[in-house]
């Protein structure tokens, strides 16, 4: 029941910026996007999250769409270490319940 | 501040046996989660506690169970393990939700399970 498409994977020169698309066409009004990285099975590691204002931190900046059907994560200088697998991520809360559903992922591979 | 530890990081089962994995949250973080992740399956969600009740359970057979202790620390145990069920499992803690609006969920390494 993955709510995020992603493509499987993409390619950034070192330096360059990273943009990364994510749909997620079916999301509810209240759910938020969220952004992890997993790099070499390690646990995953927050990025940033938002849900429908533009976000912007120390790692990323992430661009939601008016509609919030579809997001953009932005790394804006890619350096090797940004590697990764990167999941956009619909987070379900409610009173009685927690959980992320992730997608598949998109592997980012920084080139030097 | 610590973060979320997993212990065991590595172990080895065999089939038809059963295994104890342990997940100790941030401090002062009372919802814990934990996903499976397999290279077929992705990630998955399997249950979530808060305040040592079970919230909500993922798709997964009942052989899948687990707890959470007055301080937070959660357990999951799999019975009759299956070679299927080799895996990395990952555990995640987040502040109570009536305190945060919205807040990450912080992920520990994972204990990573191979069955034979």
């Amino acid at each position: 029941d993955a709510k995020t498409t992603q493509p499987p994977s993409m390619d950034c020169a070192e330096g360059r910026a990273a943009n990364l698309p994510c749909n997620h066409s079916t999301i509810s009004g209240n759910e938020y996007v969220y952004w992890y990285r997993q790099i070499h099975s390690q646990g995953p590691q927050y990025i940033i999250h938002g849900l429908k204002n533009n976000e912007t931190n120390e790692m990323a900046s992430l661009i939601i769409t008016e509609d919030r059907k579809s997001s953009t994560l932005i790394l804006p200088h890619a350096t090797l270490r940004d590697t990764a697998v990167y999941y956009c991520i619909v987070r379900v809360r409610s009173y009685n319940t927690d959980k992320l559903i992730f997608g598949t992922g998109t592997r980012l591979q920084v080139f030097p | 501040k610590a973060g979320v530890t997993q212990t065991p990081r590595y172990l080895i089962k065999t089939r038809g046996q059963q295994v104890t994995l342990s997940c100790s949250p941030i401090s002062g973080h009372r919802s814990v989660s934990w996903y499976q992740q397999t290279p077929g399956q992705g990630l998955q969600f399997l249950f979530e506690y808060f305040s040592e009740t079970q919230r909500n359970k993922g798709n997964f057979p009942g052989r899948f169970s687990g707890r959470q202790f007055s301080n937070s620390r959660s357990e999951m145990n799999v019975s009759t393990l299956e070679l299927g069920d080799s895996a990395l499992y990952l555990c995640a803690s987040s502040l109570d939700r009536r305190q945060a609006n919205t807040g990450e969920l912080f992920f520990g390494e994972g204990s990573r399970l191979t069955v034979l």
